[in-house]
């Protein structure tokens, strides 16, 4: 069975504070991705990154940034100066290579970044 | 250019009708999805459709609901007789066929569902 935690249901900060938002997967698979999905007020998923199993070398985008940590079974995700456009609420996927081709999403965690 | 359009945005039904929830991709793939979020509470699988067949499906996936491509464009997700229960986020997602290396899956704006 696949899951997907994320402990944090709701984080408020500050602009300009850099925020990271925890992810923690549970997978019996060896070959495996991990997403995160962004859903900003207007209800929408936008696709943010894909990190397969076998790469676990950190990616930086822009202000973003991913840290998959393979021995913790975790793919934390950081926002360094954060911004009000930010507030959203994030989801941390797992895709399972032989648990059919779905994802497990966790609970997601709310972002509110005020000015 | 959104990679999926569903149709509608918005849909209240009254309990006990019939809805049927559309999907359109951009390009021609073949693996489609049907998620549901239910407000506030995470997204959930319900189906995938490979090859105008249903691949996998999970536990929510009832009697009620089925799954058609009925013209070979347009990915139909119908439920015979909404409950309260059914009022929810309805997301498509398509994704490149298996055995591309390329397993992203890029999510329609989804349709909100009200059953009242």
């Amino acid at each position: 069975a696949q899951k997907v935690t994320q402990a944090q249901t709701e984080i408020s900060v500050v602009e300009k504070e850099d925020v990271t938002l925890d992810c923690v997967y549970e997978t019996r698979d060896t070959t495996y991705y991990l997403f995160w999905y962004k859903q900003p007020p207007s209800g929408e998923l936008v696709f943010l990154i894909r990190r397969n199993s076998f790469d676990e070398q950190n990616e930086i985008s822009g202000r973003y940034s991913w840290n998959f940590q393979k021995s913790t079974s975790s793919f934390n995700f950081t926002i360094t100066a954060s911004q009000v456009v930010d507030s959203a609420v994030y989801f941390c996927a797992l895709l399972g290579k032989n648990a059919g081709n779905m994802l497990t999403f966790g609970g997601g965690t709310r972002l509110m970044v005020k000015p | 250019e959104p990679e999926v359009t569903q149709t509608p945005s918005h849909q209240v039904t009254q309990m006990g009708q019939e809805v049927i929830l559309r999907c359109v991709p951009i390009s021609n793939h073949l693996y489609f999805y049907w998620y549901r979020q239910i407000l506030g509470q995470k997204v959930e699988f319900l189906v995938s459709f490979y090859n105008n067949e249903i691949s996998e499906k999970s536990e929510i996936f009832d009697d009620q609901f089925s799954v058609e491509r009925p013209d070979g464009s347009n990915f139909t997700l119908k439920i015979r007789s909404t409950k309260l229960e059914d009022s929810a986020m309805y997301f498509c997602a398509r994704s490149p066929p298996p055995g591309t290396g390329n397993t992203e899956a890029f999510f329609g704006q989804g349709t909100r569902l009200t059953v009242v």
